[in-house]
């Protein structure tokens, strides 16, 4: 079983300011990969980054990077420069030996001007 | 690509009808599933399918039916509407290949009210 735990449920930053949201996950799986989605107030989910078991070097995507701890079981997203478009709710997810995704409760970020 | 689809974008149904949300995916993926988020909660998986002809339970399968005829269209069908199957669903796609490397594509979600 995989298991996914964002602590932080709401979070508050101020523009052109960088957030970490927190992500901690448990899996037996050797071989896994762990997700990072968006999900604005419209509703849609947005992928953002993605981060494999294996990957030496942790992964970037324009202003999104992941923290990826592998012994502490920690994949952290930091989002840097913050915009007003960024207030939406975040989830962290993994995925490991089949398809299936498992995800966290999410975080609530809120960029304020 | 029209991407990752779904029917209805709002639905209402009383206790007790039955209805069938339908998703489509024009990208050849294999890999298909339904995931429902219930408020202040992450998305839960229902059910899944890595092939056509090919379906498998998720983690809340219960009041739930789905099929796989063709690669492009997984849809999911409500026996027995109740309450607590008021919630919001989204169908998401992802190709094959090693499990948990490629980022599932999601549609833009049912909202379903059961009263």
């Amino acid at each position: 079983a995989q298991k996914i735990t964002q602590t932080q449920p709401g979070m508050f930053v101020q523009e052109k300011e960088a957030v970490t949201l927190d992500c901690t996950y448990d899996t037996s799986d050797p071989s896994y990969g762990l997700f990072w989605y968006k999900q604005p107030s419209s509703g849609e989910m947005i992928f953002l980054i993605y981060q494999g078991s294996y990957d030496q070097q942790n992964a970037t995507e324009g202003r999104y990077s992941l923290n990826f701890q592998k012994a502490r079981k920690s994949a952290n997203l930091v989002i840097s420069a913050s915009q007003l478009g960024d207030s939406a709710m975040y989830f962290c997810a993994i995925s490991s030996n089949d398809y299936k995704l498992s995800f966290g409760a999410g975080t609530t970020v809120t960029v304020r001007a | 690509n029209a991407g990752v689809t779904q029917t209805p974008k709002f639905q209402v149904l009383k206790t007790g009808q039955s209805m069938t949300l339908q998703c489509a995916q024009d990208m050849n993926h294999e890999y298909m599933s339904w995931y429902r988020q219930d408020p202040g909660m992450g998305l839960r998986l229902i059910h899944y399918s890595v092939g056509a002809g090919i379906t498998d339970q998720g983690e809340v399968p219960n009041g739930y039916n789905v099929s796989r005829s063709t690669t492009e269209d997984f849809p999911l069908r409500l026996l027995s509407a109740a309450p607590s199957q008021t919630s919001v669903y989204f169908c998401a796609s992802t190709r094959g290949g090693v499990p948990g490397s490629y980022e599932q594509y999601f549609g833009p979600g049912t909202r379903l009210t059961v009263t």
